[in-house]
């Protein structure tokens, strides 16, 4: 079993202050990296997805990805109270069938 | 509007109970998956399938039970041999089994408890 790891938090940030979200994972053959946000009570909803090294921006979200250190990233510019949230990495293990491999998620905290 | 439905919402299941929950996705999808989520953790596979007719055991597939018999259907059956089954269960569908590059989606969950 692949693992991914993430700091399970809270994180606590004020509001309009940028927040930084870390995930490492072990298998060097994984390609492909999501993160879904996750309120209490509801199911995991895709923010981004990212494939290839480097940055990548949608709004005030960047994912970062370095896959020679295994580390990807998400920031969240701006935070606002309504960002406050589970935050859960997810990384494909290569296999024949694809499967995605989930870290236990940071907790976010955004005070007013 | 296109997306995957899970029922029902809230489950409640005596001691020796089956249950099955119930997963509909009208997206097109090939894969769909079953993870099972406890407090503070993550999510964790059950049980996956690529096409009608067929799927594989997850990492923590024993006492749970599941059949594909529609491209659009993947019911999951708590078993009574599911020693602690309360927990939050989420569905999830991608458009290809086989392509790393394709972005998975959940529904809404099913919470199920046992009393």
């Amino acid at each position: 079993q692949k693992e991914v790891e993430q700091n399970s938090g809270p994180l606590s940030v004020p509001e309009g202050a940028i927040a930084s979200l870390n995930c490492t994972y072990s298998d060097r053959g994984s390609q492909s990296f999501f993160w879904y946000r996750q309120y209490s009570g509801k199911s995991p909803e895709l923010i981004m997805s990212i494939y290839s090294n480097g940055d990548k921006e949608d709004g005030r979200f960047t994912a970062q990805l370095n896959k020679a250190s295994q580390y990807v990233s998400l920031l969240i510019r701006d935070s606002q109270p309504s960002d406050s949230a589970t935050y859960l990495c997810a990384v494909n293990e290569n296999t024949g069938f694809q499967k995605l491999v989930f870290g236990t998620g940071t907790r976010l905290l955004v005070s007013p | 509007d296109g997306g995957i439905t899970q029922s029902p919402k809230y489950l409640f299941r005596k001691e020796g109970q089956n249950v099955t929950l119930s997963c509909e996705q009208n997206l097109n999808h090939d894969a769909m998956y079953w993870y099972r989520q406890d407090p503070g953790q993550g999510l964790r596979l059950i049980y996956y399938s690529q096409i009608v007719n067929d799927f594989q055991k997850g990492d923590i597939a024993e006492g749970y039970s599941v059949s594909r018999e529609k491209k659009e259907s993947f019911p999951l059956t708590v078993t009574s041999a599911q020693k602690n089954p309360t927990a939050f269960y989420l569905c999830a569908s991608r458009l290809f089994w086989d392509s790393q590059n394709t972005e998975a989606f959940f529904g809404q969950g099913t919470r199920l408890t046992v009393v």
